[in-house]
């Protein structure tokens, strides 16, 4: 158990709808991150936030978006789903600085399927 | 920009030892991960290099050459669990305390009896 906490660990939907993925850091944790992992692709990264801040992006579509709460929780949104938004969505966190002490850690995912 | 390749399958035996490869350029450079991924499961972190040379953990094992921009993972002595997809993951060097992590696609390694 990475202490990395995600809810709802599936979800199916139809296309053209919204969903709202969530995730609870580690404790002490400032930094969440989101990964998108569909089959053919590996992890790709999506977002990082940092004490409420957008820190970096990466390749996010801007149907998707997300925040993170002043309690540290984050929740990535997805918006006018696609058939090719099925995948499996991780949250990350770490602490921030260099070092193996600031590795980062996943959740165990949410699997969204769209139909 | 960044890339990072490793290669796609590798098989091995029960027992042997396995060495995935990994190359990578990107832009900055703040580390070298390596995570084991089962299928449907969250990676797990292996191992951390950001200076040259070997860095072992009881069975593996990962080094790292930056002036190549090359890195293995050394798996000893292959037990069916190490059935796995690794991972290469670089850290850049980005402003803003940016710790993100760019990944290759991953080698799925199949280890068989």
């Amino acid at each position: 158990d990475s202490g990395v906490t995600q809810t709802p660990k599936h979800l199916i939907t139809a296309t053209g709808q919204r969903v709202t993925l969530r995730c609870s850091p580690r404790s002490g944790d400032l930094s969440v991150y989101w990964y998108q992992q569909s089959l053919d692709q590996g992890l790709q990264f999506l977002i990082q936030y940092y004490n409420g801040e957008e820190r970096a992006k990466g390749n996010i579509l801007e149907r998707f978006s997300a925040q993170q709460f002043p309690d540290l929780h984050s929740e990535l949104n997805l918006s006018s789903l696609e058939l090719g938004d099925s995948a499996l969505y991780f949250c990350a966190s770490s602490k921030i600085g260099t070092g193996v002490s600031h590795t980062i850690y996943f959740g165990e995912g949410s699997w969204l399927t769209v139909v | 920009g960044q890339n990072i390749d490793q290669p796609t399958e590798m098989t091995a035996t029960e027992g042997a030892i396995v060495q995935i490869n990994c190359t990578y350029q990107t832009s900055g450079f703040n580390g070298l991960f390596w995570y084991q991924q089962h299928a449907g499961e969250a990676p797990t972190f292996l191992s951390y290099n950001v200076l040259d040379g070997l860095e072992e953990k009881g069975r593996f094992s990962s080094f790292l050459s930056r002036s190549k921009g090359y890195s293995y993972l050394l798996l000893k002595e292959l037990q069916m669990k190490d059935s796995a997809s690794y991972l290469c993951a670089v850290r850049g060097v980005g402003g803003g305390a940016t710790n993100k992590l760019i990944f290759g696609t991953g080698t799925l390694l199949a280890v068989q009896p």
